[in-house]
């Protein structure tokens, strides 16, 4: 079956500049969402999409901005890259099915890692 | 979303039942209970959830008290590779999924 296609998988980047990871969701699928993973930690919600419109926001730095395209893929772009955004991030997608359930799909991540 | 409570470890035997116990005494109405787990850095893998009725698929069996304040997640014959973090997450359908501290399943062979 399909699966959640992300890329790069692994992104080295320096302090300052601007990265761009991209999630390819399950087919038919309406839904994306991001989670960014820091060391030790356990994924955190970001941003989400519905339908092409942003749906729902986490803890999101306003450095970072995201959109789903016309063909559901979807991009997340950040800038001013700091130290701290060295992490996994992973893309989801889902298929909304009214009131019963909606499960997530995790792509393999993208490792980001600044220097 | 409601809070829900794990213990932070458990060893299983490989072969054997896994039980995971889950604490979500605040949950809402229209709440699901999901599980999901991730093996070390990958994706976190979608395993099963329900809303009030026991559940099963061919990973798991997903018993929820009648009250729907605490669930358990069965593995029924535990592997190496289900050596994971499995994390219990209360949601409404369709939204995010808020990841707390989850319970580190080791199984031994």
């Amino acid at each position: 079956a399909a699966g959640v296609i992300q890329s790069p998988r692994h992104l080295i980047k320096e302090k300052r500049e601007t990265a761009t990871l991209k999630c390819y969701p399950i087919p038919r699928h309406d839904t994306v969402y991001w989670y960014q993973q820091g060391p030790g930690q356990d994924p955190q919600f970001l941003i989400s999409f519905y339908e092409k419109m942003q749906s729902d926001k986490g803890s999101i730095p306003d450095r970072f901005s995201a959109q789903q395209f016309s063909d559901y893929h979807s991009e997340l772009n950040m800038s001013s890259l700091e130290l701290g955004d060295s992490a996994l991030y992973f893309c989801a997608s889902s298929r909304v099915k009214g009131l019963a359930g909606g499960e997530q799909y995790f792509g393999p991540g993208t490792r980001l890692t600044v220097t | 979303d409601a809070k829900t409570t794990q213990p932070p470890s458990m060893d299983c035997a490989e072969g054997r039942a896994a039980n995971l116990p889950c604490n979500h005494s605040t949950i809402s109405g229209n709440e699901y209970v999901y599980w999901y787990r991730q093996i070390h850095s990958q994706g976190p893998q979608y395993i099963i959830h329900g809303l009030k009725n026991n559940e099963t698929n061919e990973m798991a069996s997903l018993i929820i008290t009648e009250d729907r304040k605490s669930s358990t997640l069965i593995l029924p014959h535990a592997t190496l590779r289900d050596t994971a973090v499995y994390y219990c997450i209360v949601r409404v359908a369709n939204y995010k999924l808020s990841f707390g501290a989850g319970t580190t399943v080791t199984v031994r062979a």
